[in-house]
């Protein structure tokens, strides 16, 4: 069975302009959730999709955005790049979505995004 | 509010060896679950094992072990006789609101 596929593994930009990073979850799974992983911020959560909708999202501004097409894969987009936002970018997918269950989220690989 | 603290930022130990890391949790649901992730220096997390907040029974998988104390809030976990393979940065995670909150990480080196 494929894990979480993400697309492109490296991604480099420079300021004020804008990134699509691309996710495919596990088959089978609906909810796909998208994670920052930022040198000395940890892992903070970015999104939730589930059933195409986003379903929830974290402490981030309205310039990090994405949505889920019909076949579940997703895309995260970064507006306006600054220079904070180099991070490994990580997508995960779950079979339920996690704290209705105790279904745990797979990771992808990640895209790790940086901005000259 | 939902947190979760892993004090310990580094171990390094020598092959063979057992490690235990520690992760306290903060939360007000009654009905939560808590993970363990590993990130070896590739990158991808690899999910390990999984508690629901109301089933105490600690367990043993392979070298993996983990102990979870509702009393304490604390779900710590355990690798047995540690190989070098076993090198890797180690989260601990608790699910709420549908996402994960994760501990800052605790690295592992283990040494031939």
């Amino acid at each position: 069975e494929a894990g979480v596929t993400q697309s492109p593994t490296h991604l480099i930009k420079t300021r004020g302009q804008q990134a699509t990073l691309r996710c495919s979850p596990i088959s089978g799974h609906t909810s796909v959730y998208w994670y920052q992983q930022a040198l000395g911020l940890g892992l903070q959560f970015l999104l939730w999709y589930d059933e195409g909708e986003e379903r929830n999202r974290g402490n981030f501004p309205p310039r990090f955005s994405g949505r889920q097409f019909p076949n579940y894969s997703s895309e995260l987009n970064v507006n306006a790049l600054e220079l904070e936002d180099s991070a490994l970018y990580l997508c995960a997918s779950s079979l339920a979505p996690t704290g209705a269950s105790n279904q745990p989220q797979h990771f992808g690989d990640g895209t790790r995004l940086s901005i000259l | 509010a939902q947190k979760v603290t892993q004090a310990q930022t580094e171990i390094s130990v020598v092959e063979k060896e057992d490690v235990t890391l520690d992760c306290v949790y903060e939360t007000r649901d009654t009905t939560y679950y808590l993970f363990w992730y590993k990130q070896p220096p590739s990158g991808e997390l690899v999910f390990l094992i999984r508690r629901n907040s109301f089933d105490e029974q600690n367990e043993i998988s392979g070298r993996y072990s983990w102990n979870f104390q509702k009393s304490t809030s604390s779900f710590n976990f355990t690798i047995t006789a540690s190989q070098v393979v076993d090198s890797a940065v180690y989260f601990c995670a608790l699910s709420n609101d549908y996402k994960l909150s994760f501990g800052a990480g605790t690295t592992v080196t283990v040494r031939a």
